[in-house]
């Protein structure tokens, strides 16, 4: 099945600092590839998806890359904020498959 | 509020015991994952229902079950608890069967086995 690795398991980064998070999957039928932002308490919530037709793709200070050839892809959060500090889930999945497998998470704290 | 409804939000039991959890997905979504969050874990999927048929099986445990009924809400079953299940259990849906989009989380039910 899929394996799913994520690096680094904590990051802390000054604000206004850049910040990357990186995964590389197994499968390369995988097509399907989330960022979920977990703050205390909550559950996850999906702040952006890349799909493998795509290298990159961008939201305001969010940005993901996929390289498929190497099968892996990443996060980038430029700017960041105080409130950017949560937990960060990758995954990926196929798109006929009934679930997606996660990281093991990035726990990012931003230092004022 | 993503719309997926947990309950209970804590719940403190003894090993040997069982449980019930229970999830209404968001209005529309057919599909309902469940995940375990163990101590420093990431999500470990467990099972998916769509529209009421089981879709597919991850790591769950044979003491684990769960099922959708026709109003779509879902119930993990954890029986014959043992410490090392204790965990923040989540549900999510989504509109369809295959997994293209988004994934709502509710915001868990947090088990701890004493």
């Amino acid at each position: 099945g899929e394996n799913v690795e994520q690096h680094p398991s904590t990051l802390s980064v000054q604000e206004g600092d850049s910040a990357v998070i990186k995964c590389t999957y197994s499968d390369s039928a995988s097509n399907y590839f989330p960022w979920y932002k977990q703050e205390l308490g909550k559950g996850p919530q999906l702040i952006i998806d890349i799909r493998s037709n795509v290298g990159e793709k961008k939201d305001q200070r969010i940005a993901v890359t996929l390289n498929k050839t190497a099968k892996h892809f990443s996060l980038h959060i430029t700017e960041t904020q105080p409130e950017d500090s949560a937990v960060y889930f990758c995954a990926a999945s196929t798109t006929n498959a009934g679930k997606s497998t996660f990281g093991d998470g990035t726990t990012l704290t931003v230092k004022p | 509020d993503s719309g997926v409804t947990q309950t209970p939000k804590h719940l403190i039991t003894a090993t040997g015991q069982r449980v019930t959890l229970r999830c209404s997905p968001r209005s529309g979504d057919l599909s309902v994952y469940w995940y375990q969050q163990s101590l420093d874990q990431g999500l470990q999927f467990l099972i998916h229902y769509y529209n009421g048929e089981e879709r597919a099986k991850g790591n769950i445990l044979e003491r684990f079950s769960a099922q959708q009924f026709p109003d779509l809400h879902s119930e993990l079953n954890l029986s014959s608890l043992e410490l090392g299940d204790s965990a923040l259990y989540f549900c999510a849906s989504s509109v369809k069967a295959a997994l293209t989009g988004e994934l709502f989380f509710g915001e868990g039910s947090r088990l701890t086995v004493l």
